[in-house]
């Protein structure tokens, strides 16, 4: 069975601070992908990142960074100098692979409050 | 703007009521899925369509729920006899290589 886990329900930070938002993936299968997105108060989701199960390799984007690590099953997502318009829940979510894409399993999220 | 766009976005219905929702996915994507999401929770598959074709569907899609996507182009999802226990956000997504594009949702609130 596949599962996600999202052990923080909640985290809070002042502007300008890094925060780290972990995830904690199951799967028997040695193809699958993982991925984030955010979901602001408006409440669409807007992915921010794919990976695949072959390339661990950190990647950044501006203020946005993931690890990978196979070893320990997690997919993790720091902000670094965190600003309000973070704010948001943020889902990871696992699908498995190969060429058909399937369905997403997603962790029940984590709420992100960045205060001025 | 992901290109994936639902209708209604909200509705508001009393017990026993049949409601309907309609997606329209990204037009180059064949596959559109169907999730639910409660309050405090991650979606939840509820069913996905290749073209036409309906090709899974999860336990928590009742026979009260049916879905379609004729002509392979836009969906729609049906409660029949809505129950309280149906309020959620229901969201629709179309898929590319890259990831899945979700639609903004409709909010189903059942009195």
């Amino acid at each position: 069975a596949q599962k996600v886990t999202q052990a923080q329900t909640e985290i809070s930070v002042v502007e300008k601070e890094d925060v780290t938002l972990d995830c904690v993936y199951e799967t028997r299968d040695t193809t699958y992908y993982l991925f984030w997105y955010k979901q602001p108060p408006s409440g669409e989701l807007v992915f921010l990142i794919r990976r695949n199960s072959f390339d661990e390799q950190n990647e950044i984007s501006g203020r946005y960074s993931w690890n990978f690590q196979k070893s320990t099953s997690s997919f993790n997502f720091t902000i670094t100098a965190s600003q309000v318009v973070d704010s948001a829940v943020y889902f990871c979510a696992l699908s498995l692979g190969g060429y058909s894409f399937n369905k997403f399993y997603f962790g029940s999220g984590t709420k992100l409050n960045v205060k001025p | 703007d992901t290109g994936v766009s639902q209708n209604p976005r909200h509705k508001i219905t009393k017990r026993g009521q049949n409601v309907t929702f309609r997606c329209d996915p990204i037009s180059e994507h064949n596959r559109l899925y169907w999730y639910r999401q409660t309050l405090g929770q991650g979606p939840e598959f509820l069913t996905y369509f290749q073209n036409e074709a309906q090709l899974e569907k999860s336990r928590l899609l009742s026979d009260r729920f049916s879905a379609e996507r004729p002509k392979g182009s836009f969906s729609t999802l049906e409660i029949q006899r809505t129950e309280q226990g149906d309020s959620a956000m229901y969201l629709c997504a179309s898929r590319s290589i890259w990831g899945g594009f979700f639609g903004p949702g409709t909010r189903l609130t059942v009195l």
